[in-house]
């Protein structure tokens, strides 16, 4: 059973172009969550989606930034525009149930996104 | 504000020994604390979970202790190996909405030295 997976590992950016990054879930998990982690800073939750719907998008920046979980297909977090400020890893999670006490998280091993 | 402060920022030890690593937290209203090893360049891993009715956690040579009282945890590594080196992390979870959000802590880098 292969474990959440996200691709590119590594993405390379200029200023102004679009970021797209790709999270498939462990087999059985209808539950994603992205985090980004910025050098030297603790992850920061940013969405939490299930199959076709966003739950909590409570960390998200309200702008260029949008997050999808279709039907079919990998989760996608995309960031239109990019500043070098969004430098940073962006790690994916899945797990097979909501976010209730017991359900663990199991992440996958982060995209890291440089900008220029 | 929701926060998680760990102590030390980082720590070295030489091998064989045990350490023991802090998280404070200011998270309410509490759902549960987890404590995460994260290899240099990979996802976190969960070590341990415990909720607010549970003081202690074993898993292999890692115990985790938890006073939510004074809103303390503790994870203690017995006889440190090398591949013990990472980072590890403290995430405690508070309820809102219906969801839980975990809150991190930036980490304990631990680095084990033969």
């Amino acid at each position: 059973n292969a474990g959440v997976m996200q691709n590119p590992r590594h993405l390379v950016r200029r200023r102004g172009q679009e970021a797209r990054l790709r999270c498939s879930p462990m087999k059985g998990h209808s539950h994603v969550y992205w985090y980004r982690q910025l050098p030297e800073e603790g992850l920061k939750f940013m969405v939490y989606l299930q199959k076709e719907n966003i739950i909590d998008e409570s960390g998200m920046p309200k702008e260029r930034f949008s997050a999808e979980f279709p039907k079919e297909g990998p989760s996608i977090l995309r960031i239109q525009q990019v500043v070098r400020g969004d430098s940073a890893a962006y790690f994916c999670a899945s797990s097979t149930a909501g976010t209730g006490s017991y359900n663990e998280q199991f992440f996958g091993p982060g995209t890291r996104l440089t900008v220029l | 504000k929701n926060q998680v402060e760990q102590s030390p920022q980082s720590l070295i030890i030489l091998e064989r020994k045990n350490c023991t690593l802090q998280c404070n937290y200011t998270v309410s209203p509490f759902s549960n604390l987890r404590w995460y090893k994260q290899d240099t360049g990979r996802g976190p891993v969960s070590l341990t979970i415990m909720t607010f009715s549970e003081n202690t956690k074993s898993n292999g040579r890692y115990t985790a202790t938890l006073d939510a009282d004074t809103k303390q945890s503790s994870l203690h590594i017995t006889a440190s190996q090398l591949s013990d080196s990472a980072s590890y992390i403290c995430v405690v979870s508070f309820s809102s909405g219906g969801s839980y959000i975990p809150t991190f802590g930036r980490g304990t880098s631990l680095i084990v030295h033969p």
